[in-house]
């Protein structure tokens, strides 16, 4: 059971806007803690896909964005593309726990 | 933000060991807290462990504790990830990751291995 939750898929038209929400708690993101979001297309390692709540590394498309508020957070995909057809997951820290704690993850479908 | 490189996955009985290994290269990794997710087949990811850049803490996830051990050999740019009584439930692939943050923020992973596939059964 995963401390934050996700939808367990999304999926949309090419072109169209996708968004991910990824649900904590007062004990992670509700504590303050940043929420990162990643990508794994299939049979890849996860790659970074924005760190610290809104920001895009390096090489990563601004099709991509991301906001946090409150005990939830959430990643947007705009002109959705076949290439963005993978897994995404939200990851951030639980004080609770003491450790790192990922979301259940959310499979990307274009149709 | 250079590359790492697992090694040491296979197949074996519950209650036997195996101790998985990264290596790093293309960063100076003696610099950073390093880490192991672990993610079962067709499943998501979780959080394992964590060692600080110069092996002085670690951190485990409750899954594990007391059943796994995380070290490093910063000469070798080198961390094991050493793991006993093992259980169904262990089979996985295990990814290591450097750890990457900023003042007053969350930590976050980048890069990761490709990883390595641990499969418990007998």
């Amino acid at each position: 059971q995963s401390v934050l939750t996700q939808p367990p898929s999304v999926s949309g038209a090419p072109g169209q806007r996708v968004i991910i929400s990824c649900t904590g708690s007062s004990s992670n993101i509700g504590a303050g803690h940043d929420v990162h979001w990643y990508q794994q297309l299939p049979g890849t390692a996860p790659k970074v896909l924005i760190y610290s709540n809104k920001y895009r590394p390096s090489g990563v498309t601004d099709r991509f964005s991301a906001s946090k508020s409150g005990t939830s957070a959430s990643l947007a995909i705009t002109g959705l593309q076949a290439e963005d057809e993978g897994d995404y997951y939200c990851q951030s820290y639980d004080s609770s726990l003491s450790g790192y704690v990922f979301g259940s993850g959310t499979t990307v479908t274009v149709l | 933000q250079g590359q790492l490189m697992e090694s040491g996955g296979g197949v074996v009985q519950p209650g036997r060991s195996l101790r998985l290994s990264c290596t790093g290269s293309g960063f100076t990794f003696s610099n950073y807290a390093m880490h192991w997710v672990r993610q079962a087949p067709g499943k998501g990811l979780e959080w394992v462990a964590v060692i600080s850049y110069d092996g002085s803490s670690q951190s485990f996830a409750d899954s594990v504790k007391g059943r796994f051990t995380i070290s490093r050999d910063n000469s070798e740019n080198t961390l094991y990830l050493q793991m006993n009584n093992l259980r169904p439930e262990d089979t996985s692939v295990y990814y290591c990751a450097k750890e990457i943050g900023i003042v007053g923020g969350t930590n976050w992973f980048a890069p990761w291995g490709q990883g390595t596939l641990v499969t418990v059964s007998s």
